[in-house]
């Protein structure tokens, strides 16, 4: 079935460094992307979201970049922060069905 | 406001019982919720999808027999797991919409450890 992926399974950044998460997915009817934030034992937290009719929107320290040529996201985390040291799903919402297929997740590692 | 709360947080059962896992919208009416599963280092998978007053929507894959989904209300949806086994333990984490969007408001999870 279609699935939405992740380029890198792990990612190891130095505090105050930018972080860039990337993540393909594969099923172009796809009309909205969130990225969640989970940490160890949590349920996902709510980072940032995009439309397919956007190609970038920005947040507090958070950026998603929408490539719908190339069926590609991104995270981008400004100022990397040890309190950002987590892992991070992109999810997409196959268009009209109102639900959300995650991807494979990419743990962040902040490093003093 | 957009809280989601699960019930218990963690649970230890027996192999062979049924174990039930709340989820409850506090500040909002959630119109439909969610099921999803996760095992160790995996993504989310999702189980089932339900609305408010009507039979669960299950994926492909999830027995339905197994785990029964029920949404009384507006604010509150059980998962129960039936004749637990041990490879049933996982981390079963619940979200639910307002109906305003496609955003999911996620619960903490419940860790399940059948023995």
């Amino acid at each position: 079935g279609e699935s939405v992926g992740l380029h890198l399974p792990t990612l190891s950044v130095q505090e105050g460094d930018n972080s860039i998460i990337n993540c393909a997915y594969s099923n172009s009817a796809s009309d909205y992307f969130i990225w969640y934030k989970q940490e160890s034992g949590k349920g996902p937290q709510f980072i940032i979201d995009i439309r397919s009719n956007m190609d970038k929107r920005q947040g507090q320290r958070v950026t998603v970049l929408l490539n719908k040529t190339v069926k590609h996201l991104s995270l981008q985390i400004a100022a990397t922060q040890p309190g950002d040291s987590a892992v991070y799903f992109c999810a997409e919402n196959p268009g009209g069905y109102n639900k959300l297929i995650f991807g494979a997740g990419t743990r962040l590692a902040v490093h003093p | 406001g957009a809280v989601v709360s699960q019930h218990p947080s963690r649970v230890i059962c027996k192999s062979g019982t049924s174990v039930k896992i709340e989820c409850r919208s506090l500040d909002f009416q959630a119109t439909t919720m969610f099921w999803y599963r996760q095992f160790p280092k995996q993504s989310l998978m999702l189980m089932a999808t339900s609305n408010e007053g009507s039979k669960a929507t299950y994926e492909q894959g999830v027995e339905k027999d197994k785990f029964l989904i029920n949404h009384a209300s507006l604010t509150l949806s059980t998962l129960t797991v039936t004749s637990a086994h041990p490879e049933d333990s996982s981390f079963y984490i619940c979200s639910a919409r307002n109906g305003k969007g496609h955003e999911q408001y996620f619960g903490p999870g419940t860790r399940l450890t059948v023995t």
